[in-house]
């Protein structure tokens, strides 16, 4: 079951904030947060695996609401190089597969 | 930092031929997936290999497609008879543990001409 991101693009000046969204109907283990520039491998940003946590990567950080199935990635005072296009991944309950949603470009303007 | 492999970077191959695609996972990783990405479109499991058999498949997967961990260190993608709609980014990526941050690599464009 392929997660649900939003929005699908984002468009900033540099220095402003940004939120993703990333839900699912299913029971989730874990959610996963990747950035994949254009031509590129997606990279690993970070894992969230309980519900309510939250974790940070530089001015990157995201949650995870495990009662409602949702996780939040926010970038805070954003730079040139967060553009890209941002995956979250996620591993049902009892399931070892990272599903993917269909990703959200974010473009950093000057 | 360890890297995951992959080779070629880019293969063309003719509509009908097989085609293999290499990945080195990290040495102490036990789990091992393919990956691809169409252009422009999200990233879609293929298939899941631990303990050298495949835990897991997409409908993705069928019949044309195998994988192999032929040694200690490579593990393979085969398609046996490519098609137009093959073409694609396949991404190869290692895991320490069950639910892991995936390391990928760093792919292989297949273009089926």
């Amino acid at each position: 079951q392929q997660p649900v991101q939003s929005p699908q693009a984002v468009i900033l000046r540099e220095g402003e904030d940004a939120v993703i969204n990333c839900s699912s109907s299913k029971a989730l283990y874990s959610v996963h947060w990747y950035r994949q520039k254009h031509g590129e491998a997606p990279v690993f940003l970070m894992i969230l695996l309980k519900g309510g946590e939250q974790k940070g990567h530089e001015k990157i950080s995201a949650s995870f609401n495990e009662k409602k199935q949702q996780s939040s990635l926010y970038l805070t005072a954003s730079q040139l190089s967060y553009s890209g296009t941002y995956f979250c991944g996620t591993v049902m309950q009892g399931a070892q597969k990272l599903v993917f949603g269909q990703g959200t470009r974010l473009t950093i303007n000057p | 930092e360890p890297e995951v492999t992959q080779t070629p970077s880019h293969q063309v191959t003719q509509m009908g031929q097989e085609v293999i695609l290499r990945c080195v996972p990290i040495s102490n990783h036990l789990y091992f997936y393919w990956y691809r990405q169409i252009l422009g479109q999200k990233v879609e499991f293929l298939v899941s290999f631990y303990n050298n058999e495949i835990s897991e498949k997409s409908e993705i997967f069928d019949d044309q497609f195998s994988v192999e961990r032929p040694d200690g260190s490579n593990f393979t993608l085969k398609i046996r008879s490519t098609k137009l709609e093959d073409s694609a980014m396949y991404f190869c990526a290692s895991s320490q543990l069950r639910t892991p941050g995936y390391t990928f690599g760093s792919g292989t464009r297949l273009t089926v001409v």
